[in-house]
């Protein structure tokens, strides 16, 4: 069965810092792989995918992620965060699900915290 | 735009009570998803839809029905048989059912809809 775990539950950094969230995950098929963001009492909102394209791949805000196949690891990053980086942040792999057709599994989440 | 509508935003309903929420699209996506999100669970999957009249259950399905008679719209019922129905609930759709499709532009979602039981 495919997984996704997002370690720590709550990650702080200052405003300037490096934001680095991380995901592994595990797929007995290549896999592929999406992170989003969440602002409060909204829906998610896709931030960059991996499709075996390139592992380096960019996103929206300034966001990026490398895949490392050796590692079972998809971590987002942002060289320098901002006030409005707030939020809470998702992983997700994508799927057969039980019945056949193709899902989207996702982390437990990963909330952001940035201080002035 | 093009989006998904889920409405209304907040939900209030005494327990035992069933309640339906509302998910329509005007993206002309084929499928459609219903997920459930806790604090510190991340979201789950109640039911899926990859083509009209046609749904499979996902990780949670007890308690929860549905139903896909359009291509736009995908209602969620909570029924009284749900244990736990206070929950922040999220729809999705994709362009097209299958891993090409899924792979290539994910899930596009709505605004979510809080339920609270009382």
């Amino acid at each position: 069965a495919q997984s996704v775990t997002q370690l720590g539950s709550h990650v702080s950094v200052s405003e300037g810092a490096l934001v680095l969230l991380r995901c592994n995950y595990s797929s007995s098929v290549p896999p592929y792989l999406f992170w989003y963001v969440q602002y409060p009492n909204q829906g998610l909102q896709l931030l960059l995918k991996y499709t075996s394209a390139a592992t380096l791949v960019k996103g929206i805000n300034g966001f990026e992620a490398e895949f490392k196949k050796s590692e079972t690891s998809f971590h987002l990053t942002k060289p320098s965060a901002h006030m409005r980086d707030a939020a809470e942040y998702f992983c997700a792999l994508g799927g057969a699900h039980g019945s056949g057709y193709s899902t989207l599994t996702f982390g437990k989440g990963t909330m952001l915290l940035v201080s002035p | 735009d093009g989006g998904i509508t889920q409405s209304p935003k907040y939900l209030f309903r005494k327990e035992g009570q069933n309640v339906t929420l509302s998910c329509e699209q005007n993206l002309n996506h084929d499928a459609m998803y219903w997920y459930r999100q806790d604090p510190g669970q991340g979201l789950r999957l109640i039911y899926y839809s990859q083509i009209v009249n046609d749904f499979q259950k996902g990780d949670i399905a007890e308690g929860y029905s549905v139903s896909r008679e359009k291509k736009e719209s995908f209602p969620l019922t909570v029924t009284s048989a749900q244990k736990n129905p206070t929950a922040f609930y999220l729809c999705a759709s994709s362009i097209a059912p299958g891993q090409g499709a899924l792979s290539t532009y994910g899930y596009t979602f709505g605004s979510g809809t809080r339920l609270t039981v009382v």
